[in-house]
């Protein structure tokens, strides 16, 4: 059975880099039938969808930001991560990370992580 | 982006109660909504796909229903555990976009 967990520091200082990990367990990020995602949830707000990225190291990003995020995968560690610059107390968050599973050629989230809550400020 | 409406907000039920909540998405999505369940501390949970696919293991008293841009999710008979928020996710065209999430109490 397929766990992911997510890792990394839940504190960030506005301006700087807010970088996670998530490791999957019990199954190999190496696969044709998935992409990898983090979605994130601010306190008592909607979630929100932040991006994808496939085995192969191609991603799909929230145009919302897109020119902040950066998303990659280690397959040697069956990891994969995010990184998103210049942050403000508007990235706080809790994160998840969520497996994308392709069916019928659609992609829909089946596992989730238990998230981590991240908090800007100074 | 497409725009996900559930309602109700919260919702307060008993024990062996039928409910349903509804779920509408700005433009047609096919059939492409997934339904989560969520507890406080918790991993969101998958419960179906396909708008009325069971995920493995889900217990048969949930079902979901819908096309293009009405869905909705229907618990046959409430148990204690199924207390809980619910999400809609429609996964037709990326950004993925959910809905508010319905928090279901006890009565």
């Amino acid at each position: 059975q397929v766990q992911l967990q997510e890792s990394g520091p839940g504190l960030v200082k506005p301006s700087q880099t807010l970088s996670l990990t998530c490791t999957v367990s019990g199954g190999s990020i190496v696969s044709r039938d998935y992409y990898w995602s983090w979605v994130r949830q601010p306190p008592g707000k909607d979630l929100e969808w932040i991006g994808y990225i496939y085995y192969s190291g191609s991603t799909h990003y929230n145009p919302s930001l897109e020119s902040r995020l950066a998303i990659s995968v280690d397959t040697s560690r069956n990891q994969f991560s995010l990184k998103l610059s210049s942050v403000t107390a508007a990235d706080t968050a809790v994160y998840y990370c969520a497996r994308e599973r392709n069916y019928r050629n659609y992609y829909y989230m089946d596992v989730w992580g238990k998230g981590t809550t991240v908090t800007v400020s100074s | 982006d497409i725009q996900m409406t559930q309602s109700p907000s919260s919702l307060s039920a008993s024990v062996g109660d039928r409910v349903t909540i509804t779920c509408r998405a700005s433009q047609g999505i096919s059939n492409y909504l997934a339904w989560f369940q969520q507890k406080p501390g918790e991993a969101p949970k998958s419960l179906i796909y396909a708008a009325s696919t069971l995920q493995s293991g889900v217990p048969s008293r949930f079902s979901g229903s819908g096309s293009g841009t009405d869905f909705s999710l229907t618990i046959g008979s409430l148990q204690p555990e199924d207390f809980a928020t619910y999400y809609c996710q429609q996964y037709d065209s990326y950004p993925i976009t959910f809905g508010q999430g319905t928090r279901l109490e006890i009565k």
